[in-house]
């Protein structure tokens, strides 16, 4: 069966260092792979997705995540912390054998402290 | 341009009433999902429609239920509630509704069973 984990539910960092939140997923075939951020009483936004074209991806705010295949994961990284990136983070995966349903993690809340 | 609609934003039910909850999807999208948000955890996945079709189910009982309208909107419904059902409802478009589309989602329906 398909599945994501995402270790750590709570990061803290300090403003300006690294962030890096962790994703590994579980599958039998090729997968589709995104991070959502979701903040407070809002809905979930995208910050990047892997479509198999580059496995250094590139998102929204800075972000990036690098697919890994042989260590099946998809790790989060930002070079330098902002106080408005503190919000929960969601892993997700996707498979052409089940269109568009995605399974999510159960996320990743950053703190950030100044 | 609209982003994805949801409505009611709030909504307080007691158990055993029925919940109807809907979703205006961005224009030109002909897919929607619905997920399921329980508090901390991630979204699980509901339904998805494409074209008025039922494309996928998640697992979940019978209770729950859904549809798509000619104009792409969506509603889902929910009887008999019980408590276990309190969560935020988020309701997901995209294009097509394949595994490689992004999906937007909406800011959610938070649903309370007293």
């Amino acid at each position: 069966a398909q599945s994501v984990t995402q270790l750590g539910s709570h990061v803290s960092v300090s403003e300006g260092a690294l962030v890096l939140l962790r994703c590994n997923y579980s599958s039998s075939v090729p997968p589709y792979l995104f991070w959502y951020v979701q903040y407070p009483n809002q809905g979930l936004q995208l910050l990047l997705k892997y479509t198999s074209a580059a496995t250094l991806v590139k998102g929204i705010n800075g972000f990036e995540a690098e697919f890994k295949k042989s260590e099946t994961s998809f790790h989060l990284t930002k070079p330098s912390a902002h106080m408005s990136d503190a919000a929960e983070y969601f892993c997700a995966v996707t498979f052409n054998t089940n269109a568009g349903k995605s399974t999510f993690g159960d996320g990743t809340t950053l703190t950030v402290k100044p | 341009d609209a982003g994805v609609t949801q409505s009611p934003t709030h909504l307080i039910k007691t158990r055993g009433q029925h919940v109807t909850l809907r979703c205006s999807p961005i224009s030109g999208h002909k897919s929607v999902s619905w997920y399921q948000q329980v508090l901390g955890q991630g979204p699980q996945f509901i339904f998805q429609y494409y074209e008025k079709e039922e494309r996928g189910r998640g697992n979940f009982p019978d209770r729950f239920s859904a549809r798509q309208f000619p104009n792409y909107s969506s509603e889902l419904n929910v009887n008999a509630l019980l408590l276990g059902d309190s969560a935020l409802y988020l309701c997901a478009s995209s294009l097509e509704g394949l595994a490689i589309d992004e999906q937007f989602f909406g800011p959610g329906t938070r649903l309370t069973v007293l």
